[in-house]
């Protein structure tokens, strides 16, 4: 099946320091990931859709110069937190659409990267 | 359905009954759904789906019912285990492969 991994699982930074997110398609190649974010005991929230090898688009409210994405092949994407400040600590969530097959269901979650801004 | 940012619902049942979780979804044009369990501290794992050119479907142990007159659906947990125990998400796709989550539900099996 299609797996999908994220690094760090966790991380705790200092206020304005910057994060990197990684997430990583493990056995196909996504043309498409999605980047979400949950808060304690909420839904999950798109926050951006990342196509490989064009700019992301952000959904209206997520600034794009604080939420960098960047999807530079085929398996991996990263979303860096920009001068992370406390009410940026969330669950950060990405997942990667595998477009084999015929199946609906081509979006495959990521574990989540756990952020916390001290 | 729009996710509204609120606390979540408790669900609790005793081991062995069934469960029901309801949600209302906003996008009448929505043609895929797709119910998530997430256990704490991970990201959601796929349950079930339906098409919307269907009403109900049926896996293991699991049924899910979509009722497009109301825009409503629900997953029906047979033989509710502790393990069972996790929120439970209901996501519409939408135009560009996007999902649109629900509120969510918590679900707390009592053995």
């Amino acid at each position: 099946g299609a797996v999908v991994s994220q690094h760090p699982s966790w991380v705790i930074c200092k206020s304005g320091t910057s994060v990197k997110i990684e997430c990583r398609s493990l056995d196909f190649q996504a043309t498409t990931m999605f980047w979400y974010r949950q808060f304690p005991k909420q839904s999950l929230m798109l926050m951006a859709t990342s196509n490989e090898g064009s700019k992301a688009t952000y959904e209206q409210g997520v600034e794009k110069d604080k939420f960098l994405i960047n999807h530079a092949s085929l398996t991996l994407s990263t979303l860096t937190v920009t001068s992370a400040h406390p009410e940026d600590s969330s669950f950060y969530i990405c997942s990667a659409r595998d477009p084999r097959g015929d199946s609906y269901n081509e979006q495959f979650f990521g574990p989540g990267t756990r952020l916390t801004v001290l | 359905g729009e996710s509204v940012g609120l606390h979540l619902p408790t669900l609790s049942v005793q081991e062995g009954d069934n469960s029901i979780i309801n949600c209302a979804y906003s996008n009448s044009a929505s043609d895929y759904f797709i119910w998530y369990k997430q256990e704490s501290g991970k990201g959601p794992q796929f349950i079930i789906d339906i098409r919307s050119n269907m009403d109900k479907r049926q896996g293991q142990r699991v049924t899910v019912l979509l009722n497009k007159t109301v825009k409503h659906l629900s997953l029906q947990i047979a033989a509710t285990q502790p393990g069972d125990s996790a929120v439970y998400f209901c996501a519409e796709k939408e135009y560009g492969n996007k999902l649109v989550f629900g509120a969510g539900t918590i679900l707390r099996v009592k053995s």
